[in-house]
């Protein structure tokens, strides 16, 4: 059965702290990992990793992928309020039709 | 500007009551797709289509039902028979090639009255 775990559920921290958040994977026939961050509503998209090893990164968010171990993190540096957010991560794999999510991470980042 | 559109934002169901949220997109995608969302559990896939006048069941489609008669539209119906409906309910729509693989709508949130 396929999964994707998120770790932590919930993580509370001061505006400038940096924070790594992990996704870990099983799943069949692996394409590549997506990050999403969803604030109220919509989830917006973040990053896809197909590659190991190669790092992504968009002003101060950063992410990997591990294929060998399965997983993935995603790094926030100076974290600022309007980080705060759910961020889910979601696994695409070949001959699929639909993303598998994992659970999420709540992240708050208080003043 | 292209984009999703879910409506009601809001929406509440008495008991024995079907409910029927809407999903209309202008972005030409051929995928659609339903998730349910609550707390703690991530999204979970209700039904999605590729095609026009075709659709597939999720991993929990059970009391709900679709249709695509229209590219641009994917109406969820919440029926009497799923007995938990309470949850947010998101739309996404998926372009071919490109890294953006879902684009979501902004949810409706259904409550049981």
């Amino acid at each position: 059965e396929d999964k994707v775990v998120q770790s932590p559920l919930s993580l509370v921290v001061h505006e400038g702290d940096t924070v790594t958040l992990n996704c870990s994977y099983e799943v069949t026939n692996f394409r590549s990992l997506l990050w999403y961050k969803q604030e109220k509503k919509a989830p917006t998209f973040l990053f896809m990793l197909t590659s190991s090893g190669i790092e992504k990164k968009s002003g101060r968010l950063s992410s990997i992928l591990d294929k060998k171990e399965l997983f993935s993190i995603l790094n926030i540096t100076a974290t600022q309020t309007g980080d705060s957010a759910v961020y889910l991560c979601a696994v695409d794999r070949t001959g699929a039709n639909n993303l598998f999510f994992g659970t999420g991470t709540r992240l708050t980042v208080i003043p | 500007d292209g984009g999703i559109t879910q409506s009601p934002k809001y929406l509440f169901r008495k008991e024995g009551q079907n409910v029927t949220l809407s999903c209309e997109q202008n972005l030409n995608h051929d995928a659609m797709y339903w998730y349910r969302q609550d707390p703690g559990q991530g999204l979970r896939l209700i039904y999605y289509s590729q095609i026009v006048n075709d659709f597939q069941k999720g991993d929990i489609a059970e009391g709900y039902s679709v249709s695509r008669e229209k590219k641009e539209s994917f109406p969820l119906t919440v029926t009497s028979a799923q007995k938990n409906p309470t949850a947010f309910y998101l739309c996404a729509s998926q372009m071919w090639g490109g890294e953006e693989k879902l684009f979501f709508g902004s949810g409706t949130q259904l409550s049981v009255l």
